[in-house]
């Protein structure tokens, strides 16, 4: 029972272009949520947050969505650079919770 | 200011051996947390420690795996015997509880383990 989803397990961008990774949640009590990247042979990088009392967040080239009533959220890079090529995970905690959910993860490429 | 600093970075072993993972947290952080990552998924939690409390261990494997966090710094993640299955990335990452929203978890590099 996938609590947290992203269903695209690869994504292929050219560079320059925009890449948009989604994120599919199920339990309502979900309110905050994190991206985090990760390259080959390392730990996960925080990228960048958003609580559910906004419907955007951005920091320098990434922005996240979240759609509450959808239960979607969506990280968009722009624009997308070869160093951006890494898997990105989905992370969803609860009301106060220190617990986070993390979805499968898509692999990101950005072709030169 | 140096991150989550995890030890070993590889390990191999044959099954049924003992094996133990160590992790040094960010310096203030007193929550601390065990994950693990099998191949092509996202990281699961194995343990959460809140100072040297273990809060959440609904999912780590106590016939095997067995976990402390002595004085509420260090960690250890031992598993006793390893099995085939256990093969994976074993993640540290600790964070700063903020009483709310906002918490961010910072991750270390990873041990890897493989059994054969």
């Amino acid at each position: 029972d996938q609590q947290v989803k992203q269903n695209s397990p690869s994504l292929s961008v050219q560079e320059g272009r925009i890449s948009i990774l989604n994120c599919d949640y199920t339990n309502s009590m979900f309110d905050y949520f994190l991206w985090y990247k990760k390259y080959p042979a390392e730990g996960p990088t925080f990228l960048i947050s958003i609580s559910s009392i906004k419907d955007k967040n951005e920091d320098g080239r990434f922005t996240v969505f979240l759609n509450k009533s959808a239960k979607h959220l969506s990280l968009h890079i722009v624009p997308s650079q070869p160093g951006d090529s890494a898997v990105y995970f989905c992370a969803a905690s609860a009301v106060y919770g220190q617990n986070f959910v993390f979805g499968p993860g898509t692999r990101l490429s950005v072709l030169p | 200011e140096a991150g989550v600093v995890q030890s070993p970075r590889y390990k191999i072993i044959e099954k049924k051996q003992p094996v133990a993972f160590w992790c040094n947290p960010i310096s203030g952080h007193n929550t601390l947390y065990w994950y693990r990552q099998n191949l092509g998924q996202g990281p699961e939690l194995l343990i959460r420690y809140e100072n040297e409390e273990a809060v959440d261990d609904s999912q780590l494997p106590k016939d095997r795996f067995s976990a402390e966090r002595l004085k509420g710094v260090d960690s250890t993640l031992k598993i006793q015997p390893a099995e085939l299955g256990d093969s994976a990335v074993y993640l540290c990452a600790s964070s700063f509880p903020t009483g709310g929203r906002g918490n961010t978890i910072y991750f270390g590099e990873g041990s890897w383990l493989t059994v054969v």
